[in-house]
């Protein structure tokens, strides 16, 4: 299995709503990411988790907060989102979180805030 | 800081033509080099990739050689398919050690590359 498989594939919310995104691999992989990507644009890293454990967060607003339950789960967790936080959100794992590392993203997540 | 310049697209071919789609980077010491491909509707696939100088990645008939001297990671295919419409972004990841003292490799990517390929 060499898929990260990530849920729901598109998510319509309102700014006072709170939601969650969910990501899960099976390949034992001991780093997990979340970016965000605007449309035609490059992918932004917003979180790593390293074997469980919040290690980047790269200057993300509080409204976004990521959850690690166990090594092949990783949520993000939604709440007060902006129009402007609309976006394909995906997820990505590797083996650890090294600089040779080969990233296995997800399909994404296209999130639209209203 | 460390960043990666692509050749703006779109780039549209018809079948079979050669491509290439140059990339250079600026980075201090020894980066590894990646491009990855995002089909439409989904998220990104690695297509290849060279951890150090004079390394070339293959990989489907895509092609890239690492070379130092002039910082550049060009992709190329002798013969392109429809099936190669995509956006291609290359990357190149540099240890990058966090507050707390935790190195990890951060991706940095460039802008992309929309290709089209018509029959």
């Amino acid at each position: 299995d060499t898929e990260v498989t990530q849920t729901p594939k598109h998510l319509v919310m309102g700014m006072t709503n709170k939601k969650s995104l969910k990501c899960e691999q099976h390949m034992g992989h001991r780093a997990m990411y979340w970016y965000k990507q605007k449309a035609k644009k490059p992918p932004e890293l917003m979180f790593v988790y390293s074997y469980e454990k919040l290690s980047i967060n790269e200057s993300v607003p509080s409204r976004f907060s990521p959850e690690c339950p166990n090594s092949s789960l990783l949520n993000l967790h939604l709440h007060a989102l902006q129009p402007e936080d609309s976006a394909l959100y995906l997820c990505a794992s590797s083996q650890v979180a090294g600089k040779q590392e080969k990233l296995f993203f997800g399909s994404g997540t296209q999130l639209s805030v209203l | 800081g460390n960043s990666v310049t692509q050749m703006e697209g779109p780039v549209t071919l018809s079948e079979e033509a050669f491509l290439t789609i140059n990339c250079t980077y600026t980075a201090t010491g020894y980066p590894s080099l990646f491009w990855y491909v995002q089909y439409p509707g989904e998220g990104l696939q690695l297509l290849l990739k060279a951890t150090k100088a004079d390394d070339k990645g293959s990989n489907k008939g895509f092609e890239a050689t690492y070379r130092k001297e002039t910082t550049s990671f060009h992709l190329e295919k002798g013969s392109v398919q429809v099936s190669d419409s995509a956006v291609y972004f290359c990357a190149l990841s540099y240890p990058t050690v966090n507050a707390g003292g935790t190195s990890y490799g951060k991706l940095t990517f460039g802008q992309g590359t929309i290709l089209t390929v018509h029959p």
